[in-house]
């Protein structure tokens, strides 16, 4: 079975302040993608950020940057300058082409950035 | 550029009672993915079309079942609605089936079943 893994279900952070959520996933498959979705309290879910597995180099998107360890299959999601509009729950998810491209998503880590 | 759009917001059944799910895709998008999402969980995927054709499926029992139309939007249909089957259900819009492409969200529809 195909598993994702977020072992925080909570944190805080103050304005301006660095916070990196983890995420661990299990998959036999060699070639998949990796993602980071938001879900502000008004529900809808916004991409964060994406990473292909086959490339070695870490995925940044401004604030927003991964740690992939394709060995330790891990990958965390680095928020630098927390702000509070990154007030939201975080969810870790991959696909593979055996799943049929669907996401498989974790639990999610709620995320409060205080001022 | 419109995006993705879910009818109705909110929706109250009853236990054995059958709902429809409505999803408008993003301009451009000709695949559709439906996600189920119970309180204080990740979305669970449900099934996944397109161009019309089921083109995944996740565990959930055949009362879970939707069709998709030539404009490319969605219809959830779940027969004889159990409890448990009250949550979040979020429909996802992409260019393809594909990895490489985004899946955008729509704001979802909160059913929920006494």
């Amino acid at each position: 079975a195909q598993t994702v893994t977020q072992s925080q279900p909570e944190m805080s952070v103050q304005e301006a302040e660095t916070v990196t959520l983890s995420c661990t996933y299990d998959t036999s498959e060699n070639n998949y993608y990796l993602f980071w979705y938001k879900q502000p309290p008004s529900r809808q879910m916004i991409l964060v950020i994406r990473q292909e597995a086959y490339k070695q180099q870490n995925a940044t998107e401004n604030r927003f940057s991964v740690n992939f360890q394709k060995a330790a299959k891990s990958f965390s999601l680095k928020i630098s300058d927390s702000q509070l509009g990154d007030t939201a729950m975080y969810f870790c998810a991959f696909m593979t082409p055996g799943s049929g491209y669907a996401l498989n998503f974790g639990k999610g880590t709620s995320l409060l950035v205080t001022p | 550029e419109t995006g993705v759009t879910q009818s109705p917001t909110h929706l109250i059944k009853t236990r054995g009672q059958q709902v429809t799910l409505r999803c408008s895709s993003q301009s451009g998008h000709n695949t559709v993915s439906w996600y189920q999402q119970a309180l204080g969980q990740g979305p669970q995927f449900i099934f996944q079309y397109y161009r019309e054709e089921e083109n995944g499926r996740g565990n959930f029992p055949p009362r879970f079942s939707g069709l998709q139309f030539p404009n490319y939007s969605s219809e959830l249909n779940v027969n004889a609605l159990e409890l448990d089957d009250s949550a979040l259900y979020l429909c996802a819009s992409s260019a393809g089936p594909g990895g490489s492409y985004e899946q955008y969200f729509g704001p979802g529809t909160r059913l929920t079943v006494t």
